[in-house]
């Protein structure tokens, strides 16, 4: 059974700080690229940023090129997103979502396996 | 960006009867090398993660039950539920994988009327 769990949400002071987990299991995780999507309060889905399979390739979407880096470590089956300089509007949870297809690229995908997501909130 | 437009933003419906939500890209997302629609329909019920009902525009993945049904190529598309039941609240969002980023609609949420 494909897992995915995601840890690190809190609280952050507008220009500070977190670093987003994904511990993954029930797949072999270096055969699929892995994003990031986030919910701000009762808003939509938004895209955040992808990995390749082996990390040589990322995708950011425009709110977060700059300040949030995506990366992974295939021998702990782990996904992170260290995100600097938050601002209010980064406030959502978080999902680590999985493609519905094995492929090691960055290429777009629909997502068949997410997480529970964790909650980021930027406020002073 | 390929920008996607769901409509209406909310429907209430009575149980038993017929749902419909619409997709629309502002480009397509038919690769015609392939002849596929890059377009997937997800379900998410408050609290939740969203779910995975459709892909490639009609292939319904795999559990979601068959009154869910995914239609549509090029531009626009639907979802339909055939016969709406209790469990179906939820907010549903369509999303299109034809090129990054991979967008998501505004979503659409469905009631019991």
């Amino acid at each position: 059974e494909v897992q995915l769990l995601e840890s690190g949400g809190g609280l952050a002071q507008p220009g500070g700080s977190l670093r987003l987990s994904c511990v993954a299991s029930g797949f072999s995780f270096s055969s699929y690229g892995m994003s990031w999507v986030r919910q701000a309060p009762e808003k939509g889905l938004e895209w955040v940023s992808a990995i390749s399979g082996f990390g040589e390739s990322t995708y950011y979407a425009d709110a977060v090129e700059g300040r949030f880096t995506i990366s992974r470590d295939n021998s702990k089956n782990t996904l992170t997103l260290h995100m600097t300089s938050l601002r209010a509007e980064d406030t959502a949870v978080y999902y680590c979502a999985r493609p519905g297809f094995a492929s090691r690229s960055v290429e777009a995908c629909y997502f068949d396996s997410w997480g529970q997501g964790t909650l980021v909130t930027v406020s002073s | 960006d390929i920008v996607m437009t769901q409509s209406p933003d909310s429907l209430a419906v009575s149980l038993g009867e017929r749902a419909t939500i619409n997709c629309k890209s502002s480009q397509s997302v038919l690769y015609t090398s392939n002849n596929k629609s890059y377009l997937a329909w997800y379900q998410q019920k408050p609290g939740q993660p969203p779910k995975l009902l459709v892909y490639w525009a009609s292939t319904r993945e795999s559990g979601v039950p068959d009154r869910f049904s995914g239609s549509g190529s090029g531009t626009d598309f639907s979802l339909t539920i055939s016969s709406l039941q209790a469990e179906d609240v939820a907010v549903y969002y369509c999303q299109q994988y034809y090129t990054n980023p991979p967008l998501f609609g505004q979503g659409t949420k469905v009631e019991i009327k």
